[in-house]
């Protein structure tokens, strides 16, 4: 099946710096985009998402922005804390397949 | 999210035995999926279902089996015929399927 591509698998930061996560997707019929926090053992959490309509969402520390014409959407997060540590997950509406369509993920490490 | 409960938390099959895992939600969503787990990868689909009395192969449906009798539960069924069972499960619910999805806190299954 078709599948959404998640750079980079791991990404270590220090505190209070930036991280940026990408990941690119196939169906061009695609129109929202959640990114998912997932501590160790739990389950994972919405974070934020974003429909094809915007091109930016915010929401205080934390961004996704998305470029359909490259079919790729990213999350950024700024001034980066200890608690941000976790594995984080993009995801797709994939119409082709009529399903949502996870990413990897990306653990991301934030040293303090 | 308290509204999706997953049991149990741990789960042990011995060899050519049938487990069932139950999903249970009061968010009165449509929409339920199972996903599939391993170490260091994303999320893959099992099995979704839309209404109640339907549902649909995902990706890896093999071994697996799901009914939805009541909107509420989506139970599923690890059959005999899953010879890699050994996973992190995942269920999740949503309004619809452009919704985000609200995650259960997951059943982990090994073999005995």
């Amino acid at each position: 099946g078709e599948n959404v591509e998640q750079h980079p698998s791991t990404l270590s930061v220090q505190e209070g710096d930036s991280a940026v996560i990408k990941c690119t997707y196939s169906d061009s019929a695609s129109n929202y985009f959640p990114w998912y926090k997932q501590e160790l053992g739990k389950r994972p959490q919405l974070i934020i998402d974003i429909r094809s309509n915007v091109g930016e969402k915010k929401d205080q520390r934390i961004a996704v922005t998305l470029n359909k014409t490259a079919k790729h959407f990213s999350l950024h997060i700024t001034e980066t804390q200890p608690e941000d540590s976790a594995v984080y997950f993009c995801a797709a509406r994939y119409y082709n397949n009529n399903d949502m369509r996870f990413g990897a993920g990306t653990r991301l490490t934030v040293k303090p | 999210d308290g509204g999706i409960t997953q049991s149990p938390k741990y789960l042990f099959r011995k060899e050519g035995q049938n487990v069932t895992l139950s999903c249970e939600q009061n968010l009165n969503h449509d929409a339920m999926y199972w996903y599939r787990q391993d170490p260091g990868q994303g999320l893959r689909l099992i099995y979704y279902s839309q209404i109640v009395n339907d549902f649909q192969k995902g990706d890896i449906a093999e071994g697996y089996s799901v009914s939805r009798e009541k909107k509420e539960s989506f139970p599923l069924t690890v059959t005999s015929a899953q010879k890699n069972p050994t996973a992190f499960y995942l269920c999740a619910s949503s309004p619809d399927r452009d919704q985000p999805q609200h995650f259960g806190d997951g059943t982990r299954l090994s073999i005995l």
